[in-house]
């Protein structure tokens, strides 16, 4: 089983609005990763958590706060967000956080931000 | 008018055809390489990886050949069918110690039956 889920699959927010966005995985992987993806982009990624600790944060504004709640939940907590956040979120997961391990994804969660 | 970078390149054939998707990279110190597939709605999905000490692995229809004399990367799937149609991506990682995927820009594959 490779199965990464993400709630909710879609979610329209005001930018006064709190919401979190929510990753889970039962594989007993140990890194997990938050990427946002813009239409017909690629992927970007913005946190990558190792053994429940943050170990990269690419530069991501602070609108936007990771939390590893445990091994196998990822959370995206959002607040005071603008239009141009709008995006699809992804989650992924991947054994361990060495440099060439499969990363496996989730169906994303679409966000639009009015 | 159009903005660069609003379109996927895109590769049409037909049902049954070989298809060869590109990539160029651009850190020559990244050591693992993976495609990815992604279709509509969904997220990425592993297809095949590869790491530098290797130029060519096969999986079920699908080749991955790097060349990193030039920091190239391509994936060769055969017997095209209509259900491979999806974006393709690669992805470099980038990182020292931990994963740090770095997606390149995607190529659209439309198959026709």
């Amino acid at each position: 089983d490779t199965e990464v889920t993400q709630t909710p699959k879609h979610l329209v927010m005001g930018m006064t609005n709190k919401k979190s966005l929510k990753c889970e995985q039962h594989m007993g992987h140990r890194a997990m990763y938050w990427y946002k993806q813009k239409a017909k982009k690629p992927p970007e990624l913005m946190f990558v958590y190792s053994y429940e600790k943050l170990s990269i944060n690419e530069s991501v504004p602070s609108r936007f706060s990771p939390e590893c709640p445990n091994s196998s939940l990822l959370n995206l907590h959002l607040h005071a967000l603008q239009p141009e956040d709008s995006a699809l979120y992804l989650c992924a997961s991947s054994q361990a956080p060495d440099p060439d391990g499969t990363q496996y994804f989730g169906p994303g969660t679409r966000l639009l931000v009015l | 008018g159009e903005s660069v970078g609003l379109h996927l390149p895109t590769l049409s054939v037909q049902e049954g055809d070989n298809s060869i998707i590109n990539c160029a990279y651009s850190n020559s110190a990244s050591d693992y390489f993976i495609w990815y597939k992604q279709e509509s709605g969904k997220g990425p999905q592993f297809i095949i990886d590869i790491r530098s000490n290797m130029d060519k692995r096969q999986g079920q229809r699908v080749t991955v050949l790097l060349n990193k004399t030039v920091k190239h990367l391509s994936l060769q799937i055969a017997a095209t069918q209509p259900g491979d149609s999806a974006v393709y991506f690669c992805a470099e990682n980038s990182g020292t110690g931990f994963q740090k995927l770095v997606f390149g820009t995607g190529t659209r594959l439309l198959v026709s039956p």
